[in-house]
């Protein structure tokens, strides 16, 4: 199966900053690549898929780039409700895997 | 607007078996297909299994083959998921969600989630 990695384990950033997330791949996963948003208590909402394609309703502070085994997540201007976890998981291999996470927490 | 809504959650002891449902309103739910993905307590996302829009295909993860079934009734908009040989390890909350039309393979709509604990 393709193992998912993601880095940092915990990123720290002021209001107003910008994030960024990395996940790496085990093997090219070309552009079959999702992100998503969990706040405590709540399921996760995606974000990004197809790498770089916002979802519906999804803000434009939000920007996924890469393809084959390197992808980053962007966050710019963080607002209050972006302080959350968030998951890469590639799809273009069975199993579906995701990534453990980064927690973007308040500095 | 899309929702989903899971339920049969509750607790159980290993070795016993629990059926899951989730209920589909605000699309056309015989059109897409659907997952079961899990999270431990304070873990992860795990990928559990998938169905498509038909029923005609289904897989699942390593981890849950052989003791997990997936299945749907189109007629009544639900999704289940039959959960037997149930072990410790499976104690998490349990989403169902909805595939995209662009790929089976990821996942654009969630449920709130059911809780299984298996404990004795």
């Amino acid at each position: 199966e393709v193992v998912m990695t993601q880095s940092p384990v915990t990123l720290y950033v002021s209001p107003g900053e910008t994030a960024t997330l990395s996940c790496r791949a085990s093997q090219s996963v070309g552009s079959g690549l999702a992100w998503y948003q969990q706040r405590p208590g709540q399921a996760p909402r995606l974000l990004i898929y197809g790498a770089s394609t916002r979802a519906t309703g999804i803000p434009d502070r939000f920007s996924g780039s890469g393809s084959g085994t390197e992808f980053t997540l962007t966050i710019s201007s963080l607002q209050s409700e972006d302080f959350a976890v968030y998951y890469c998981q590639q799809y273009s291999h069975w199993p579906l895997t995701f990534g453990p996470g980064t927690k973007v927490d308040i500095k | 607007q899309v929702h989903l809504v899971e339920s049969g959650g509750g607790v159980v002891q290993p070795g016993g078996s629990l059926r899951l449902s989730c209920a589909a309103s605000g699309f056309a739910f015989n059109t897409y297909g659907m997952h079961w993905v899990r999270q431990a307590p304070g873990k992860g996302l795990e990928w559990v299994s998938f169905i498509r829009s038909d029923g005609s295909t289904k897989y699942y993860a390593d981890s849950v083959k052989g003791r997990f079934t997936v299945s749907r009734d189109n007629s009544k908009n639900t999704l289940f998921l039959q959960m037997n040989s149930l072990g410790v390890e499976d104690t998490a909350v349990f989403y169902c969600a909805r595939t995209s039309l662009i790929s089976w393979g990821f996942f654009d709509s969630w449920g709130q989630g059911a809780l299984v604990t298996v404990s004795s």
